[in-house]
């Protein structure tokens, strides 16, 4: 069974620009998470979508944004970017197990440096 | 409003002892509480997590934890530490909202180090 795949995996861009991440979720896994990891700020959750539906948001800004596909596929959008911006951005897919429980596993990431 | 503290950014252990990872919560509705491990150069891995039912949770590698509201804490433990335990520890509480919703709030980390 693959695993969550992120793209792309490292990324390079300047200031005031925008860039697009895309995360594949595990098949059958229909909730896509996103999160930012920073050494400054540890792990911050960004946004969860579930069937093509936000379904959470953290504290960030509306610089920020993502969206889901119909096949699970969830896409983040980061405009304007800034120095602080720079991190490692992590997707998560998670199932909902029936009885109860949940499996939930991450992509290896893309790290983005905005120069 | 929800946070995590997890004490000591870094914790030595001998291999073969016991590990003991500390993480204290502040929520203002009954929580669900987790640990993930990231491993150098991995991707973070769900270790275990409590959502109701019994306290003590059982996790992978041979992880446990258990919530105790009184204390606040949702403390991992395990019996002996292993080389392959070294990595860097996350708890996160979340409240739930329902069909497999979280909104997660990370501690900081704890980095595991384990001493042949």
């Amino acid at each position: 069974k693959a695993g969550v795949t992120q793209t792309p995996r490292y990324l390079i861009k300047t200031r005031g620009q925008q860039v697009t991440l895309s995360c594949s979720p595990i098949s059958g896994h229909r909730s896509v998470s996103w999160y930012q990891q920073t050494p400054g700020q540890g792990l911050q959750f960004l946004f969860e979508y579930f069937s093509e539906t936000q379904r959470n948001k953290g504290n960030f800004p509306g610089r920020f944004s993502g969206r889901q596909f119909s096949n699970s596929r969830s896409e983040m959008n980061v405009s304007t970017l800034e120095l602080g911006d720079s991190a490692l951005y992590l997707c998560a897919s998670s199932l909902e197990l029936q009885g109860g429980g949940e499996t939930q596993y991450f992509g290896p990431g893309t790290r983005l440096l905005v120069l | 409003a929800q946070s995590v503290t997890q004490l000591g950014s870094h914790v030595s252990v001998s291999e073969g002892a016991l590990v003991l990872l500390r993480c204290n919560y502040s929520s203002s509705v009954p929580p669900y509480l987790f640990w993930y491990v990231q491993y150098p150069n991995q991707g973070l891995q769900l270790l275990l997590k409590y959502t109701t039912g019994a306290t003590l949770v059982k996790g992978i590698n041979g992880f446990e934890a258990e919530f105790k509201k009184s204390e606040t804490s949702f403390h991992l433990t395990k019996p002996s530490a292993h080389m392959s335990d070294a990595a860097e520890y996350f708890c996160a509480v979340s409240p739930y909202s329902g069909a497999g919703s979280y909104q997660l709030t990370f501690g900081k980390g704890t980095k595991l180090s384990v001493i042949p």
